[in-house]
């Protein structure tokens, strides 16, 4: 069964930094693209940011370029998206996707994690 | 970017009425189009990829058309567990974007 975890959610202040973690299990990791997407209280989807099953390439959002990157640990199963430079519009639940077939670029995504909330405030 | 541009933002159904729903693209994404559902709380679920694939799993009442820059998603005999808010989303660049939402709600 395929399962997608994320962690490393909570309070920071503005201009912080965080690190969320996303750990997967059920499938070979190391064979597909990830995204982050993120959705702010009471809002819609955003896509923030792509990986490729071997790491590259990455790609990102204009409104996370330079202050988010996007990394994989594929001896650990693990996708990461390391924030700084942190906003109160960066506030959101974050969520992890799984692509549906393999290799980027991504289309679509069959496998999401439960989501982390990250709150931006003072 | 490519923009995404989904109508209604919300719709007022009952049980066993058919919904329809229309993203359109800013500019040809082929048939790269998936539809989520997304439940308060919940992370979104896919439904239909490649405009109208069905996902492993979803029952065949939802349906995907569509190609180029206008799409839809059509939800035949409305089931109680079918009210939520629907997402589409293009798959033709690797700058993914998402429509806005339609809220599906019950009369």
């Amino acid at each position: 069964e395929v399962q997608l975890l994320e962690s490393g959610g909570g309070l920071v202040q503005p201009g912080g930094s965080l690190r969320l973690s996303c750990t997967s299990s059920g499938f070979t990791f190391t064979n597909y693209a990830m995204i982050w997407v993120r959705q702010a209280p009471g809002k819609g989807l955003e896509w923030v940011s792509t990986i490729g099953g071997g790491g590259t390439p990455t790609h990102y959002a204009d409104s996370v370029k330079g202050r988010f990157t996007i990394s994989r640990d594929n001896s650990k199963n693990t996708l990461y998206l390391q924030m700084s430079s942190l906003r109160a519009e960066d506030t959101a639940v974050y969520y992890c996707a799984k692509y549906r077939l393999g290799g980027p670029p991504p289309r679509d995504f069959d496998y999401w994690g439960q989501g982390t909330l990250v709150t931006v405030s003072s | 970017d490519i923009q995404m541009t989904q109508s209604p933002s919300s719709v007022s159904a009952s049980v066993g009425d058919t919904v329809t729903i229309t993203c359109r693209a800013s500019q040809d994404i082929s048939s790269w189009l998936a539809w989520y559902q997304q439940k308060p709380g919940k992370a979104p679920k896919l439904l239909i990829y490649a405009a109208s694939s069905l996902q492993s799993g979803v029952p065949s009442r939802f349906s995907g058309s569509g190609s180029g820059t206008e799409f839809t998603l059509t939800i035949s005999s409305l089931q109680p567990e079918d009210f939520a808010t629907y997402y589409c989303q293009q798959g033709n660049s690797f700058f993914l974007t998402f429509g806005g939402g339609t809220k599906v709600e019950i009369k």
